[in-house]
């Protein structure tokens, strides 16, 4: 079965501060998607960056990016120059080519002004 | 484009009652999926769809049935309402092939008394 653990029930981080969420997942599969979504308060789903596991270059998005170690299945996620506006739970997910999504049970980041 | 739309935002319902959770996507998606969460946990994978006229079953398929006659519309029905539902319950769609990014509503939360 797939399963994605996420370590860090809650990460605290100063503005302008970097953190890194982390995430570790098992699968059997070679080809699958990874994804960090963000769920503010307002419960609305938002995707804030996707990894094809075949990729080896680590993907970015504006200030986030993530570390892929596909051999140790591990998928963090590390926000630079953090905002209010980044506080939220975080979540991990991986997607097989059955279209069966897993989620980690999150990250609650909270940033200090 | 008003993209993923969910009705009710809010039901309270009693043990035994039914009820269908609307959802509706105009971005032509032709994959949709229902999840549920619950409290403090990540989602979970309840029904899926890869087009009109094709359901499967995801990780928590008991308790629930699911159809789609349309590609814009995917409900989702609940026979026999049990307080183990009480839930938030998120729709979500993505195309072409399923591994693309998946769009989610802003959810319905539903509490069985």
């Amino acid at each position: 079965a797939q399963t994605v653990t996420q370590s860090q029930p809650e990460m605290s981080v100063q503005e302008a501060e970097t953190v890194t969420l982390s995430c570790t997942y098992d699968t059997s599969e070679s080809d699958y998607y990874l994804f960090w979504y963000k769920q503010p308060p307002s419960r609305q789903m938002i995707l804030v960056i996707r990894q094809e596991a075949y990729k080896q270059q680590n993907a970015t998005e504006n200030r986030f990016s993530v570390n892929f170690q596909k051999a140790a299945k591990s998928f963090s996620l590390k926000i630079s120059d953090s905002q209010l506006g980044d506080a939220a739970m975080y979540f991990c997910a991986v997607q097989h080519n059955n279209n069966d999504m897993r989620f980690g049970a999150g990250t609650r980041l909270t940033v200090k002004p | 484009n008003a993209g993923v739309t969910q009705t009710p935002k809010f039901r309270i319902l009693k043990i035994g009652q039914s009820m269908t959770l609307q959802c509706t996507q105009d971005m032509n998606h032709n994959y949709m999926y229902w999840y549920r969460q619950d409290p403090g946990m990540g989602l979970k994978l309840i029904y899926y769809s890869v087009g009109a006229g094709i359901t499967d079953k995801g990780e928590v398929p008991n308790g629930y049935n699911v159809s789609r006659s349309t590609t814009e519309d995917f409900p989702l029905r609940l026979e026999l309402a049990a307080p183990s539902q009480t839930s938030v319950y998120f729709c979500a769609s993505s195309y072409p092939t399923g591994q693309e990014t998946q769009y989610f509503g802003p959810g319905t939360r539903l509490l069985v008394l």
